[in-house]
């Protein structure tokens, strides 16, 4: 089974701008994480969706957006662009199936330099 | 809220074994994950406590006590390629569905 997959794997823009970023959950996973990571923070919680519903969502601002569409692929968005963005983007699928107590499988990541 | 504790770093020797130990407050509790974090590269699962005792998976083993809030990760016969960041996460009710807490992860160093 393929894994989860991401693009861009890389990402400069400046302060201001916006950028999408896009997901691709390992086939038959219907839940989708994102989480942010940092140095300073390690790894914080943005939002989870679950067919198309957002079903959780991390205390990161409005700025942070989300979707889900119906084939499960998810793309976040960030607008207005400030420098504390820079930071690698993880998308991560996981399946209600399985003794795996429902564990989160991570793809690439996005790294994105905010400059 | 919720809260998570590894120490930062720690060092072996190749050869040896390492315990990796994670301390967790949360408001409930369902499930304990460790993950591999290698550098420049994404998390991947190693392994998950949702009851009490000792999980063995080949060199890998979790132990959670929920009682103490304290999970290890141990690492036996470690080799080179086992130096990377092991992050400690936590799953509870509060959190939602499949959402992880993770802790800021302990970077372990094995050398020659």
């Amino acid at each position: 089974k393929a894994g989860v997959t991401q693009t861009p794997r890389y990402l400069i823009k400046t302060r201001g701008q916006q950028v999408t970023l896009s997901c691709s959950p390992i086939s038959g996973h219907r839940s989708v994480s994102w989480y942010q990571q940092t140095p300073g923070q390690g790894l914080q919680f943005l939002f989870e969706y679950f067919s198309e519903t957002q079903r959780n969502k991390g205390n990161f601002p409005g700025r942070f957006s989300g979707r889900q569409f119906s084939n499960s692929r998810s793309e976040m968005n960030v607008s207005t662009l400030e420098l504390g963005d820079s930071a690698l983007y993880l998308c991560a699928s996981s399946s209600p199936r399985g003794d795996t107590g429902r564990a989160q499988y991570f793809g690439p990541g996005t790294r994105l330099l905010v400059l | 809220g919720q809260n998570i504790d590894q120490p930062t770093e720690m060092t072996a020797t190749e050869g040896a074994i390492v315990q990796i130990n994670c301390t967790y407050q949360t408001s409930g509790f369902n499930g304990l994950f460790w993950y591999q974090q290698h550098a420049g590269e994404a998390p991947t699962f190693l392994s998950y406590n949702v009851l009490d005792g000792l999980e063995e998976k080949g060199r890998f083993s979790s132990f959670l006590s929920r009682s103490k809030g304290y999970s290890y990760l141990l690492l036996k016969e470690l080799q080179m390629k086992d130096s990377a960041s092991y992050l400690c996460a936590v799953r509870s009710p509060d959190s939602g569905y499949s959402t992880l807490t993770f802790g800021k992860g302990t970077m372990l160093l094995v050398s020659p």
